[in-house]
């Protein structure tokens, strides 16, 4: 079975800052995806990076980048330049093959942009 | 650009009401899901389909059933609302996965209380 474990609850930052939001992920397949997605108080779920199993370098997407190290099965996301409106949940998926693609989650973690 | 569309946005039940949800995307995608979100659950995939005619059970599907009749159209239909049901309902699509899947586009969410 996937398991996708997101270990930090809430994450406070200060304005422009860099912050890692962790994700480690369990998985016996050999090919999957490693998604980041945002969800602001408002709701919606935004797409924000994507990871292959077979890509080689890192997925970037602006402030965004994904570091991803396949042997430590980790997938953690990486905001540079953090700000305000960056507080909201994030949360880490991979998608599994036998379920038409269908995304599984972590629980979230809660990110805080402090002035 | 409407992307993913659903209807109602909000919803309150009496337990043993039913009702159905309606996920609606213009992106011609091929693969749609229906997942609940719970308060420190993360999603959780209830059925997927990946192709018009299609659908799937994900891992919660007890007390929901759905249809895709047509490929931009996903339903997903409470027989017998029960109060473990109030949830936020997401519907997303995405592209027809190659390895490792693709981005899913998700819709606004259904506020749903059972009474």
């Amino acid at each position: 079975a996937q398991k996708i474990t997101q270990t930090q609850p809430g994450m406070f930052v200060q304005e422009k800052e860099a912050v890692t939001l962790d994700c480690t992920y369990d998985t016996s397949d050999q090919s999957y995806g490693l998604f980041w997605y945002k969800q602001p108080s408002s709701g919606e779920m935004i797409f924000l990076i994507y990871q292959g199993s077979y890509d080689e370098q890192n997925a970037t997407e602006g402030r965004y980048s994904l570091n991803f190290q396949k042997a430590r099965k980790s997938a953690n996301l990486v905001i540079s330049a953090s700000q305000l409106g960056d507080s909201a949940m994030y949360f880490c998926a991979m998608s599994y093959s036998n379920s038409g693609y269908a995304l599984n989650f972590g629980k979230g973690t809660s990110l805080l942009v402090t002035p | 650009n409407a992307g993913v569309t659903q209807t109602p946005k909000f919803r309150v039940l009496k337990t043993g009401q039913s009702m159905t949800l309606l996920c609606a995307q213009d992106m011609n995608h091929e693969y749609m899901y229906w997942y609940r979100q719970d308060p420190g659950m993360g999603l959780r995939l209830i059925h997927y389909s990946v192709g018009e005619g299609t659908t799937a059970k994900g891992e919660v599907p007890d007390g929901y059933n759905v249809s895709r009749l047509k490929k931009q159209n996903f339903l997903l239909g409470l027989e017998s609302a029960a109060p473990s049901q109030t949830s936020v309902y997401f519907c997303a699509s995405s592209y027809s996965a190659s390895s490792g899947g693709t981005e899913a586009f998700f819709g606004q969410g259904t506020r749903l209380t059972v009474v």
